[in-house]
């Protein structure tokens, strides 16, 4: 989407290996999120961030970890993949300016697709 | 805790035909409701909100009343075309950075 780059946008790895998705932003907002999609649960949070070095849990955090050095660049790692961490993973940018902000509009990117065997 | 229940799909219609997906949600407080649309291969993006009891949300002939009697959201749409085919999502956002998305419904329109 526009404004956002994600990568890799496909990629496969093996049980036990580290990967890391890249999530790059050119608009300087101060909201960044990693969901995961999966049929059946439509997207769920991982972690999000509310500017550098400020970051927190979702509702599926377990076996992921998030970094944001710098207000463009929101990396999230699975230090050991799993088969269970197949998924589709969109990272999101909002463009509010108020933490609890009552109508705040998340912007997509098109998603990394892993696979792990 | 916060939870958005759409209606199951796949749900396949004819070219013009009138389309309601369902979509009831369950909070505490008054949050702001949505739909996003993801056509194939993209990410999601927003179709329509509403952020108060009775607003409806717009865009695209698509329409959506927030009914804080019913918590209800549903979309609906009097003519679908071909290039409507995508998957829906209704969601709500909970405060505290949390948008909840329902399951998602995958609409496919047969010219």
């Amino acid at each position: 989407d526009a404004g956002i780059t994600q990568s890799p946008r496909h990629k496969v790895t093996e049980t036990g290996t580290p990967v890391t998705l890249r999530c790059h932003q050119t608009e300087n907002h101060r909201y960044m999120y990693w969901y995961r999609q999966d049929p059946g649960h439509g997207l769920r949070l991982i972690h999000y961030s509310y500017g550098v070095k400020d970051t927190d849990k979702g509702e599926v955090s377990d076996g992921y970890s998030v970094s944001r050095s710098k207000t463009e660049d929101f990396l999230l790692t699975l230090e050991s993949a799993t088969s269970s961490q197949t998924s589709v993973y969109f990272c999101a940018i909002s463009k509010s300016t108020g933490a609890n902000s009552g109508a705040n509009v998340l912007t997509f990117g098109a998603g990394s697709r892993l696979t792990v065997l | 805790g916060d939870s958005v229940t759409q209606m199951e799909g796949p749900v396949t219609l004819s070219e013009e035909a009138f389309l309601t997906i369902n979509c009831t949600y369950t909070a505490t407080g008054y949050p702001s409701l949505f739909w996003y649309v993801q056509y194939p291969g993209e990410g999601l993006q927003l179709l329509l909100k509403a952020t108060k009891a009775d607003d409806k949300g717009s865009n695209k002939g698509f329409e959506a009343t927030y009914r804080k009697e019913t918590t209800s959201f549903h979309l609906e749409k009097g003519s679908v075309q071909v290039s409507d085919s995508a998957v829906y999502f209704c969601a709500l956002w909970a405060g505290a950075q949390k948008l909840v998305f329902g399951q998602g419904t995958r609409l496919t329109i047969n010219p």
